[in-house]
């Protein structure tokens, strides 16, 4: 069963840093591009960016909103997978979910339960 | 950026009604299309993609059609477990973006 767990949100002030990781399980890590996507409270998902796996390079793409603060990040042999977050906005407060990518046709198979992140001062 | 407009953005419907959604893109992008069912302070999960092919273990009663802009969602006989928020999402290209979504509730 896959089984994907976000851990390292909690509340940071604005122009603060914070990482999230998600311990991944039941499937080949390694195969797998990756994804993080956001809600924030009472709104819409938002796509935050993608890794792509070792065969590609480990290449990212970032959402405009997110790019050159955040750093999408693995570490195959820890099946992990990493957000870094700088200079964090108050309107990245949000749930944010890692996501499993199925391999040849791209799709957002499978979710973590989320964890949140609160930027306030 | 392509958009994506769900359509109603709000539903109301009975257990037994057909309920439809449709998720317009602002350019094509061929069968590229996925839709998400979400419940409250629940992970999103995955009813279709490709437009049209169901997920492995998603009742039979959901389907999907369309291709290039236009795109529907639909419930043959709505259950009391499929009121939920509802996403379209494309992945034809950078960046991956979402419908505003379709709440369903009971009327």
């Amino acid at each position: 069963e896959v089984q994907l767990v976000e851990s390292g949100g909690g509340l940071v002030q604005p122009g603060g840093s914070l990482r999230l990781s998600c311990a991944a399980s039941g499937f080949t890590f390694s195969d797998h591009y990756m994804d993080w996507v956001r809600q924030a409270p009472g709104k819409g998902l938002e796509w935050v960016g993608r890794t792509r796996n070792k065969a590609n390079r480990y290449t990212t793409e970032y959402a405009a909103s997110v790019k050159g603060r955040f750093t999408i990040s693995r570490d195959d042999s820890k099946r992990s997978l990493y957000l870094q977050m700088n200079s964090l906005k108050t309107e990245d407060t949000a749930v944010y979910y890692c996501t499993r990518v199925t391999t040849g046709n791209y799709y957002l198979a499978n979710w973590g339960q989320g964890t949140l992140v609160t930027v306030s001062s | 950026d392509i958009q994506l407009t769900q359509s109603p953005s709000f539903l109301s419907a009975s257990v037994g009604d057909r309920v439809t959604i449709t998720c317009r893109a602002s350019q094509g992008i061929s069968s590229d299309l996925a839709w998400f069912q979400q419940k409250p302070g629940r992970a999103p999960k995955l009813l279709i993609y490709a437009a049209s092919t169901l997920q492995s273990g998603v009742p039979s009663r959901f389907s999907g059609s369309g291709s290039g802009t236009e795109f529907t969602l639909t419930i043959s006989s709505l259950q009391p477990e499929d009121f939920a928020t509802y996403y379209c999402q494309q992945r034809n290209n950078y960046p991956l973006t979402f419908g505003g979504g379709t709440k369903v509730e009971i009327k």
